[in-house]
């Protein structure tokens, strides 16, 4: 079984600085995916990043990076020069198979102006 | 491309009524999903599909039925609701091949059960 443990129900930045939100997960499966999806008030999930397990580089999408730590099975986003437009929650998510896509219980990020 | 698209955006229920909720996609996606998403939680999949004709349960599938008869539509239907089943439904779509296993979401059907 896969579980995804995000141990930060809460966090806030302040406009234009960087913020780290923590995700921890549990597979037996060699191969596999890592997301960050955001999701705003309005619901829609957005996919921010994701990242291969077989790959040793850090997956980076403009001011979004991972630090994707294989032997401690972690996978952490950070949020540069944070924006307005970045509050939303964020979820972490494993998948091992087209069908087998599980999610953390997310973190709610607050920008403060 | 319009992307994944849901319909109702929201929707009452009576417990006991039965009602089907719409997606479709037009990104020639083979896989399909239905996840639901209860207040404070992560998405559990309810039910996917391979492919046309074919499909299989999720982590919760009890109180739901789906089918899918195009590559296109997914529809997932709910029999005798039950507030336990309030919640919010996405649907998501995948190529579901290797390196394309990226799902993509619709925005969500917002269901309340009474």
């Amino acid at each position: 079984a896969q579980t995804v443990t995000q141990s930060q129900p809460e966090m806030s930045v302040q406009e234009a600085e960087t913020v780290t939100l923590s995700c921890t997960y549990d597979t037996s499966e060699s191969d596999y995916y890592l997301f960050w999806y955001k999701q705003p008030p309005s619901r829609q999930m957005i996919l921010v990043i994701r990242q291969e397990a077989y790959k040793q580089q850090n997956a980076t999408e403009n001011r979004f990076s991972v630090n994707f730590q294989k032997a401690a099975k972690s996978f952490s986003l950070k949020i540069s020069d944070s924006q307005l437009g970045d509050a939303a929650m964020y979820f972490c998510a494993c998948q091992t198979g087209a069908n087998n896509l599980f999610f953390g219980t997310g973190t709610r990020l607050t920008v403060i102006p | 491309n319009a992307g994944v698209t849901q319909t109702p955006k929201f929707r009452i229920l009576k417990i006991g009524q039965s009602m089907t909720l719409q997606c479709t996609q037009d990104m020639n996606h083979n896989y399909m999903y239905w996840y639901r998403q209860d207040p404070g939680m992560g998405l559990k999949l309810i039910y996917y599909s391979v492919g046309a004709g074919i499909t299989d349960k999720g982590e919760v599938p009890n109180g739901y039925n789906v089918s899918r008869s195009t590559t296109e539509d997914f529809p997932l239907r709910l029999e005798l609701a039950a507030p336990s089943q309030t919640s919010v439904y996405f649907c998501a779509s995948s190529y579901g091949t290797l390196n394309q296993e990226t799902q993509y979401f619709g925005p969500g059907t917002r269901l309340l059960v009474l």
